[in-house]
């Protein structure tokens, strides 16, 4: 069936780094991709989505590029900071009547001053 | 900005017990979801819910789970019997229509089953 594979946790960057977080998928046909991040204490909120191959998502700095020849959407960002601290979860949609969504097992990401 | 509300954000409850929990979805959303996240795994999905009947379920939710749309308005999960393992984070889930709608999340009910 379906599924996301996501790097393994926690991830720890001085303010300012560079973020990388890997995802690869297993899907039949075409699925849209998503990126959620979980800050502390909050519920689950969309960061960005491609729901197509070569699409790019982007939101608050954050980028990731929906990749079908290697079957990735790896989360990009340039220079984190310490607000940046979260839980980052990829996630696929298979469409259809349900849509619902398939997660990776998600990321910490711990951002030091 | 609408949201999806969730009550209790914690509960605490004997093995063998029932438990409800309780989602509000944003009002014009058509679709209803409940995820669980056992702590330190990944988010898995339990079942959707459409124009008032499941749409999906996956093997997790089996008859001891159940969920209802009584009023328009609220959307609840209910666990018949507790079992250790349903010890969980469970989040409750809605949109609009469309192929690529988003999905929004409320901010979840920890489950603690004694």
């Amino acid at each position: 069936g379906n599924s996301v594979t996501q790097m393994e946790g926690p991830v720890t960057l001085s303010e300012e780094a560079f973020l990388t977080i890997n995802c690869t998928y297993t899907a039949t046909g075409y699925p849209s991709l998503f990126w959620y991040v979980q800050y502390p204490g909050e519920g689950l909120q969309l960061l960005l989505k491609a729901t197509k191959a070569d699409d790019k998502g982007s939101n608050k700095g954050f980028e990731a590029t929906y990749r079908k020849e290697t079957t990735s959407f790896h989360l990009e960002k340039g220079s984190v900071q310490v607000s940046d601290s979260a839980v980052y979860f990829c996630a696929l949609s298979e469409g259809g009547a349900t849509n619902k969504l398939i997660f990776g097992t998600g990321t910490l990401l711990a951002v030091q001053p | 900005e609408p949201e999806v509300t969730q009550t209790p954000s914690h509960q605490v409850t004997q093995m063998g017990q029932e438990v409800i929990l309780r989602c509000v979805p944003i009002s014009n959303h058509l679709y209803f979801y409940w995820y669980r996240q056992i702590l330190g795994q990944k988010v898995e999905f339990l079942v959707s819910f459409y124009n008032n009947e499941i749409s999906e379920k996956s093997e997790i939710f089996d008859d001891q789970f159940s969920v209802e749309r009584p009023d328009g308005s609220n959307f609840t999960l209910k666990i018949r019997s507790t079992k250790l393992e349903d010890s969980a984070m469970y989040f409750c889930a809605s949109r609009t229509g469309g192929r690529t709608g988003e999905l929004f999340f409320g901010e979840g009910s920890r489950l603690t089953v004694l």
